[in-house]
């Protein structure tokens, strides 16, 4: 069965970085688009990016272009989020989202259960 | 950006009662539209993709529609844990865009 597994709660201190993880297993994480999505606390959903594990292709909304790279390592079927620079805006729950598809039409179809990372000195 | 304005913000109803929500999208999106639950603490879970399309293991008193630019979901006999946040995905052109979210309680 589909799983994704997301790294734990992160507190962080302004100006610095953070990288978590997505670790997919129960498919061939090489074929399916993985997206990022973020959920600022009692905000709703905003998209931040997708990466293609197959060949690396990454795309970005643009509000998160600088704050967030996407990177995907097909050895350990785990896909990754860094996020720089961070401030208090950026303190929220992350979620990695898989790509399925039917015909023309793509969704996510299993989601991982979120990362929390809290921005604070 | 396409905007997704969705209603009502929140929405109480009773049980075996019939419930929608719709998405108005700012422009013409086709059928690249889901409808996500999501229930306190936790990720969102897939009800409908390409605006009508029932996923796999989700209850059939959930339903989606289109009309246009309107997307509806409805919920046939309202149990009690249908409760929670929906959300709707345009997923027509990046960067794509979340509706705001309608919150169901029970009466």
């Amino acid at each position: 069965q589909v799983q994704l597994q997301q790294s734990g709660t992160e507190l962080v201190k302004p100006a610095s970085s953070v990288k978590i993880s997505c670790k997919a297993s129960g498919y061939t994480f090489t074929s399916n688009y993985m997206h990022w999505i973020r959920q600022q606390p009692g905000n709703g959903l905003e998209w931040i990016g997708w990466i293609y594990p197959g060949n690396g292709n990454t795309k970005y909304n643009q509000k998160f272009d600088g704050k967030a790279t996407l990177t995907a390592d097909k050895s350990s079927s785990t896909a990754y989020m860094q996020l720089s620079s961070l401030t208090s805006e950026d303190s929220a729950v992350y979620f990695c989202a898989r790509r399925g598809t039917t015909g023309y039409y793509w969704y996510f179809d299993f989601w991982g259960p979120g990362t929390m990372v809290t921005v604070s000195s | 950006d396409i905007q997704m304005t969705q209603s009502p913000a929140s929405l109480s109803a009773s049980l075996e009662e019939i419930v929608t929500i719709t998405c108005q999208a700012s422009q013409d999106i086709g059928n690249y539209l889901s409808w996500y639950q999501q229930k306190l603490g936790k990720s969102p879970q897939l009800l409908i993709h390409s605006a009508t399309s029932l996923a796999d293991g989700v209850p059939s008193r959930f339903s989606g529609s289109r009309s246009g630019t309107q997307y509806s979901l409805k919920i046939n006999r309202l149990q009690v844990e249908d409760t929670g946040i929906y959300y709707c995905l345009q997923h027509y052109s990046a960067p794509y865009t979340f509706g705001a979210g309608t919150k169901l309680e029970l009466k």
